[in-house]
């Protein structure tokens, strides 16, 4: 696709219920970012890819919280045992090569009830 | 440590002014910086990059500036409309592990501008 795609664009879930979140990165890009975002603040760094590998995932906040990139492609974001906590929206972002210009999904709201 | 700051969260203008957003950042080690446009409901939006081998790029309409010694940036927006009502974030790229092959986008908390007709 032309640009950075992300599903579902909303997702409801149940307190300690499991959920995936996926992105389609633009294709070719090797760098793919996972960010955080709460209302008022701006997106909080989550992991990073370089190709398969997470270069860094020091942004995740706790174990529930992983994330794949198996093919260097398509990435999904998975939470375990999701807590109110984790309501927010989380933004997809990719890269042409590292230290590049990053063009970001529109995000998929995720709301814990 | 590794932040980026913003000194203004509101700025509101009138149609037709020029419109200066600042940023601050904390860390030498950054070398790249980027300013992203974010409406409501939508992801941030590329509007600029700058390297820190620069001081001055220019966009159409916008221009960044990069003032090392101080760790500072500003977004330049001339002749603001009111599309251009939004909220603004500068982001740097920061080398992280050793060889500083890898990078890490951090964000600021945002400026929300308001462009009054």
């Amino acid at each position: 696709g032309a640009g950075v795609s992300q599903t579902p664009s909303n997702k409801v879930t149940e307190k300690g219920k499991y959920v995936e979140l996926r992105c389609d990165p633009i294709s070719g890009h090797t760098a793919l970012y996972w960010y955080r975002q709460s209302l008022g603040q701006g997106p909080e760094f989550l992991i990073y890819f370089q190709g398969t590998g997470a270069a860094d995932d020091s942004g995740l906040p706790n174990d529930r919280f992983f994330a794949v990139r198996p093919e260097g492609s398509v990435s999904t974001l998975k939470i375990q045992r999701t807590e109110r906590g984790d309501s927010a929206v989380y933004l997809c972002a990719s890269s042409l090569r590292r230290n590049t210009e990053a063009f970001f999904g529109q995000g998929t709201r995720l709301t814990v009830v | 440590g590794e932040s980026v700051g913003l000194h203004l969260p509101t700025l509101s203008v009138q149609e037709g002014d020029n419109s200066i957003i600042n940023c601050a950042y904390s860390n030498s080690a950054s070398d790249y910086f980027i300013w992203y446009k974010q409406e409501s409901g939508k992801g941030p939006q590329f509007i600029i990059d700058i390297r820190s081998n620069m001081d001055k790029r220019q966009g159409q309409r916008v221009t960044v500036l990069l003032n090392k010694t101080v760790k500072h940036l500003s977004l330049q927006i001339a002749a603001t409309q009111p599309g251009d009502s939004a909220v603004y974030f500068c982001a740097e790229n920061l080398p992280i592990g050793s060889g500083g092959s890898n990078y890490k986008l951090t964000f600021g908390k945002g400026t929300l501008l308001t462009v009054n007709p």
